[in-house]
C-alpha cells in the first residue's frame, strides 16, 4: 500500500512564525498535493506538483509556498503564519492524472496559529 | 466536475449492510465516481471508484445505475469502525487533483 507520511500531526505556532509542513510518499508517485480542510468549506487545493521542482497553484495559494526538491518529498511553507491559517492540512499523492488513478492522503497535520 | 448530493446522515446496525446513496445527475461520460471516507481528525481514506460498471473490492461494492445519474456504496457487514463521514465525488478523468468534497454522509454504526 502507498504510504503518505506527514511529519507532524499537531503543531502550535505563533503569528509571524515560519512553518514547514513536510510530506513524504513511498511509491514513486509523480503528483503530490497540499489541501487544507476547514469545517463547512470542505477540502481546498493549495498547491500541487507533477514533477520534481515543478509546482502549480491551486485555488488558495496566497500565504503559502511549496518545495519539491526530491520526488518523494513535498513541503508546504507558511512564510509568516497568521491566525486564519489555523486548519487541518492534508498531503496527498497519485501516480498520474486522476480518474483511473487514486489519490492517497496522509493522516493530516492540524496547525493552530495563536 | 459534476455536483453530488448525499443524505447528511444515516444509521446502520452493526453487522448489517450499509447502503449509502449518492446522486450525480449532471455527471458526464468521462467522469468517475469516487468514494472516500474520513474518520474524525484523520485524512480521507480511499474506498472505491468506478466509471460505468459496478465495482467490488475488499472494503465495499459500488453500484452505478445504468444512466449513471446515481450510485450506491455498499459496506456489506458494517462494524463500529466504519463510523465515519463518507464522501461521493464525481471527477473528470483528466483532472489533476482538484477534488471537491461536499458535506458527505455521516454514517453511524450502532451496536
Amino acid at each position: 500500500d502507498v504510504k503518505v507520511t506527514q511529519s507532524s500531526r499537531y503543531l502550535v505556532k505563533r503569528t509571524g512564525e515560519k512553518v514547514f509542513l513536510e510530506c513524504v510518499q513511498d511509491m514513486d508517485h509523480e503528483n503530490m498535493f497540499w489541501y487544507r480542510q476547514d469545517p463547512g468549506l470542505g477540502l481546498r487545493l493549495i498547491y500541487f506538483s507533477y514533477d520534481v521542482k515543478m509546482k502549480e497553484k491551486g485555488d488558495i495559494p496566497e500565504g503559502y509556498s511549496v518545495s519539491r526538491e526530491k520526488k518523494e518529498r513535498f513541503s508546504l511553507i507558511l512564510e509568516s503564519a497568521s491566525t486564519n491559517q489555523t486548519s487541518m492540512y492534508l498531503c496527498a499523492s497519485t501516480e498520474g492524472l486522476l480518474g483511473a488513478n487514486v489519490l492517497t492522503f496522509g493522516a493530516g497535520s492540524r496547525l493552530t496559529v495563536l | 466536475d459534476a455536483k453530488t448530493t448525499q443524505p447528511p446522515s444515516m444509521d446502520c446496525a452493526e453487522g448489517r449492510a450499509a447502503n449509502l446513496p449518492c446522486n450525480h445527475s449532471t455527471i458526464s461520460g468521462n467522469e468517475y465516481v469516487y468514494w472516500y471516507r474520513q474518520i474524525h481528525s484523520q485524512g480521507p481514506q480511499y474506498i472505491i471508484h468506478g466509471l460505468k460498471n459496478n465495482e467490488t473490492n475488499e472494503m465495499a461494492s459500488l453500484i452505478i445505475t445504468e444512466d449513471r445519474k446515481s450510485s450506491t456504496l455498499i459496506l456489506p457487514h458494517a462494524t463500529l469502525r466504519d463510523t465515519a463521514v463518507y464522501y461521493c465525488i464525481a471527477l473528470y478523468g483528466g483532472s489533476q487533483g482538484n477534488l471537491i468534497f461536499g458535506k458527505g454522509t455521516k454514517l453511524s454504526v450502532k451496536p
